[in-house]
């Protein structure tokens, strides 16, 4: 596709419930980012991938959060056991290469916004 | 340890210049990126610094200074629709060269009036 998507766009939860948050990279990007944005803030780092491998998750805020890229394109951000404090924008980023300088420059979707109730 | 500095908040006036300074510090320095963001929308990219100096882009301009760990968006001729939050991300490389992400600040809330 032309850019970065992502799906669904806005998300409701009960308090408990278990979401999945998906993103479509641009074809052929290596690198992939998920980032958690609080109104007002900059994007918090979460996790990212090289391919299918997610080389840095150190960001995860708990180990409800997981994420993976199974087969280097698309990727899921799945949150067990959603709470209050996970409302939240959810955004995700690609970049096209592993590599120094500009490569490093990434592309967001739009977003998924969480509300948990 | 990494830490990035930009104001909160900035008020300008259409039609003249403003400035949104950063300063970082960071190991494995990799590059200082611009973004724009409007709210409820994601962030855009602006500009790209790896060198000293000044990269000028139409009304944007953004400058760096490694050895301060300091840099700046000049955006001149406001509009309105400038009115945005500006971020300022440092790219970092680490885990021996193997990993790289950016490292983003809170953002600079840009209110730009008639």
């Amino acid at each position: 596709g032309a850019g970065v998507s992502q799906s669904p766009r806005y998300k409701v939860a009960k308090r408990g419930q278990d979401v999945a948050l998906r993103c479509d990279p641009i074809s052929g990007h290596v690198s992939l980012f998920w980032y958690q944005q609080a109104l007002g803030q900059g994007p918090e780092f979460l996790t990212y991938f090289q391919n299918e491998a997610q080389l840095d998750k150190s960001g995860l805020p708990s180990d409800r959060f997981f994420a993976e890229r199974p087969e280097g394109s698309v990727s899921t951000l799945k949150i067990q056991r959603t709470q209050q404090e996970d409302s939240a924008v959810y955004l995700c980023a690609s970049s096209l290469l592993f590599g120094g300088g500009r490569s490093n420059e990434q592309f967001f979707g739009p977003g998924t916004r969480l509300t948990v109730l | 340890g990494q830490n990035i500095d930009q104001p909160t908040e900035m008020t300008a006036t259409e039609g003249a210049i403003v400035q949104i300074n950063c300063t970082y510090q960071t190991s494995g320095f990799n590059g200082l990126f611009w973004y724009q963001q409007h709210a409820g929308e994601a962030p855009t990219f602006l500009s790209y610094n790896v060198l000293d100096g000044l990269e000028e882009k139409g009304r944007f301009s953004s400058f760096l200074s490694r050895s301060k760990g300091y840099s700046y968006l000049l955006l001149k001729e406001l509009q309105m629709k400038d009115s945005a939050s500006y971020l300022c991300a440092v790219g970092k490389t680490y885990n021996a060269g193997n990993n790289r992400k950016l490292i983003w600040g809170l953002g600079t809330s840009l209110a730009v009036n008639p």
